[in-house]
């Protein structure tokens, strides 16, 4: 079945550097990749997504990398900050109304 | 604008009794989905809706999970009887029909004991 790896579990990085997290998904069909971030005890927020036709988008400090030959994408955070501090999910789906499969998700810690 | 409104948001319930989680998507919003979130893991979808139709309940323990959108609106997650595996969070989402974004209500914390 479909499934979605994420690496790594927990990620340490001091305040202001990069921080970079990286999925591999399995179902080739898939065509969509969001990420979304999970504060404490609150609910998974939406936080840049790519589709399968860009090799990259970016957002401010948020970057996200896709490479559909190799079935794997990542985030990119540049200047981390403490607000940074959260769960990062990765997910992917095949299409508009698909179910999206969720990576198991990585703990990112900003270090002051 | 009004988020996904969930309730109760917390539930403490030994094995073998039966809970019921309620979700209010978006307004406007047809698609609705139930998660399930185990502590350490990521969201596992357990059944999604389109309106009052099921499109997806592969992964829902048919056994003892059961869901209904009667109106096209709102919606019910049941389990029937619980077991101690099933403490997690109940996360229910929404999205517009052909829409990518899925908005997440608060979720339901679940335990059992």
């Amino acid at each position: 079945g479909e499934n979605v790896e994420q690496h790594p579990s927990t990620l340490s990085v001091q305040e202001g550097d990069s921080a970079v997290i990286k999925c591999t998904y399995s179902d080739s069909a898939s065509n969509y990749f969001p990420w979304y971030k999970q504060e404490l005890g609150k609910r998974p927020q939406l936080i840049i997504d790519i589709r399968s036709n860009v090799g990259e988008k970016k957002d401010q400090r948020i970057a996200v990398t896709l490479n559909k030959t190799a079935k794997h994408f990542s985030l990119h955070i540049t200047e981390t900050q403490p607000e940074d501090s959260a769960v990062y999910f990765c997910a992917a789906s095949r299409s508009r109304d698909d179910k999206i499969i969720f990576g198991k998700g990585t703990r990112l810690h900003i270090l002051p | 604008e009004a988020g996904v409104a969930q309730s109760p948001r917390y539930k403490i319930i030994e094995k073998r009794q039966s809970v019921a989680f309620w979700c209010n998507p978006i307004s406007g919003h047809a698609t609705l989905y139930w998660y399930q979130q185990i502590l350490g893991q990521g969201p596992k979808l357990l059944i999604q809706f389109q309106n009052n139709g099921v499109v997806d309940d592969s992964q829902l323990p048919k056994d003892r999970f059961s869901a209904e959108r009667l109106k096209g609106v709102d919606s019910t997650l049941k389990i029937q009887p619980a077991k101690l595996e099933d403490s997690a969070v109940y996360l229910c989402a929404s999205s517009l029909v052909g829409g990518l974004e899925q908005f997440f209500g608060p979720g339901t914390r679940l335990t059992v004991l």
